[in-house]
């Protein structure tokens, strides 16, 4: 069974521009979460999908992120535009829900973002 | 709010030595409690975890860990470490009162010597 995908693996890009993550769960699992890491501090929690609906957004940092998950399946995130602040790296996971807080998350192995 | 610290950024062993990787937590409510490993270029890794029951919990690659609800802590443990455990160690928790979401501490790199 395949695991969590991500795509890119490394991204580089200019302040200003836009950039778009993508993460393709693991088959079946309807909860999605996307969390980043910045250099040096700790992986924090952006936002949770149940199926296609936001679930809970509170971790999204400001109106520049942009996170969709048509048709309930993989899930795209949209940095528009980059800031400096916004480098680090993006890890998606994903878990069947069955028992919420207890599930086991499957995490993907991040995108590194860049922005010069 | 709830808060994962793990003490030490970066720990050393030798290879066969004790590996000791601390984890407290703050937390208003009973919190549900992981421990996760990233190799490099991998994702994150659920080790164990600890929800109900025994306080004492194994994981894979010989891994264990003990929730002390006394001491608000949840330190991971192996007997003797082996040059494949050198990865990067995250503890976390969530609980019930804030869906689902883990809360990070900001890891400890491992390294085993030979």
């Amino acid at each position: 069974e395949a695991g969590v995908t991500q795509f890119p693996s490394h991204s580089v890009i200019e302040k200003g521009q836009t950039v778009t993550l993508r993460c393709d769960p693991i088959s079946g699992h309807d909860n999605l979460y996307w969390y980043r890491r910045v250099m040096g501090k700790e992986i924090k929690f952006l936002l949770h999908f149940v199926k296609e609906s936001k679930q809970d957004e509170s971790g999204m940092p400001n109106n520049r992120f942009l996170a969709e998950r048509t048709g309930g399946t993989y899930s795209t995130l949209k940095v528009q535009p980059a800031e400096l602040e916004d480098s680090g790296v993006y890890f998606c996971a994903s878990s069947q829900d069955v028992r919420g807080a207890t599930d086991t998350q499957y995490f993907g192995p991040g995108t590194r973002l860049t922005v010069l | 709010a709830q808060s994962v610290t793990q003490l030490g950024s970066h720990v050393s062993v030798s290879e066969g030595a004790l590996v000791l990787l601390r984890c407290n937590y703050s937390s208003s409510v009973p919190p549900y409690l992981f421990w996760y490993v990233q190799y490099p270029n991998q994702g994150l890794q659920l080790l164990l975890k600890y929800t109900t029951g025994a306080t004492l919990v194994k994981g894979i690659n010989g891994f264990e860990a003990e929730f002390k609800k006394s001491e608000t802590s949840f330190h991971l443990t192996k007997p003797s470490a082996h040059m494949s455990d050198a990865a990067e160690y995250f503890c976390a928790v969530s609980k019930e009162t804030s869906g689902s979401r883990l809360t990070f501490g900001e890891g400890t790199q491992l390294t085993v010597n030979p």
